[in-house]
């Protein structure tokens, strides 16, 4: 079945660095990836959208140049945290999909990532 | 935008017993709807999910049905086990709405030996 490859599984980080997250797709072409970021004992929130060699679209209130996504490949998509705060401190999951001819083959998620920025 | 409202936030079962969660969605223009389980620590894993053209779809011990007159959709889990214990959501896509997913507020269910 459809893997998506999420790493780190867990970072910490001094505030004001900058964290890279990878998502890969292992064995099919995710045409969009999705990020989200969920607090603990709360839903996932979509962050932004991205597809393959587009800028990524982000959601109300998501900061573009704080958090930085790249989906250079079908099958990589990269989420950067800049100038990070102890309030970006969460968990960030990847999500890939990939679309047929006139059909969706729905969602498959990474394993997440625990930032903690000190 | 899409709302999708999951009840109940917490469900605690008798191993054994079934569980039932419920969400409703507020677009008609929805057409797909896949439940996730979420393990503590790891990433949702998709365990059943149903699209509008269909009002019922059953996978062993696990069942969906869908109302989309009422707009509202239930996942069923049959003779409960201990490691079915985890939060569970319910999602909703839009068709058109660049294949963006809205979640539920999840539901930990605890099943108890």
């Amino acid at each position: 079945g459809a893997v998506v490859s999420q790493h780190p599984s867990w970072v910490i980080c001094k505030s004001g660095t900058s964290v890279k997250i990878e998502c890969r797709s292992l064995d099919f072409q995710a045409t969009t990836m999705f990020w989200y970021r969920q607090f603990p004992k709360q839903s996932l929130m979509l962050m932004a959208t991205s597809n393959e060699g587009s800028k990524a679209t982000y959601e109300q209130g998501v900061e573009k140049d704080k958090f930085l996504i790249n989906h250079a490949s079908l099958t990589l998509s990269t989420l950067t945290v800049t100038s990070a705060h102890p309030e970006d401190s969460s968990f960030y999951i990847c999500s890939a999909s990939r679309q047929g001819t006139g059909r969706n083959y729905g969602y498959t998620f990474g394993s997440g990532t625990r930032l903690t920025v000190v | 935008g899409e709302n999708v409202e999951q009840h109940p936030s917490t469900l605690s079962v008798q191993e054994g017993d079934s569980a039932v969660i419920k969400c409703t969605y507020s677009d008609s223009a929805s057409n797909y709807f896949p439940w996730y389980k979420q393990e503590l620590g790891k990433g949702p894993q998709l365990i059943i999910d149903i699209r509008s053209n269909v009002g019922e779809k059953k996978d062993q011990r696990i069942a969906v049905t869908l109302n989309k007159t009422a707009k509202h959709f239930s996942l069923h889990i049959t003779e409960t086990q201990p490691e079915d214990s985890a939060v569970y959501f319910c999602a909703a896509r839009i068709t058109g709405g660049g294949n963006k997913l809205t979640f539920g507020t999840g539901t930990q269910l605890k099943v108890e030996l």
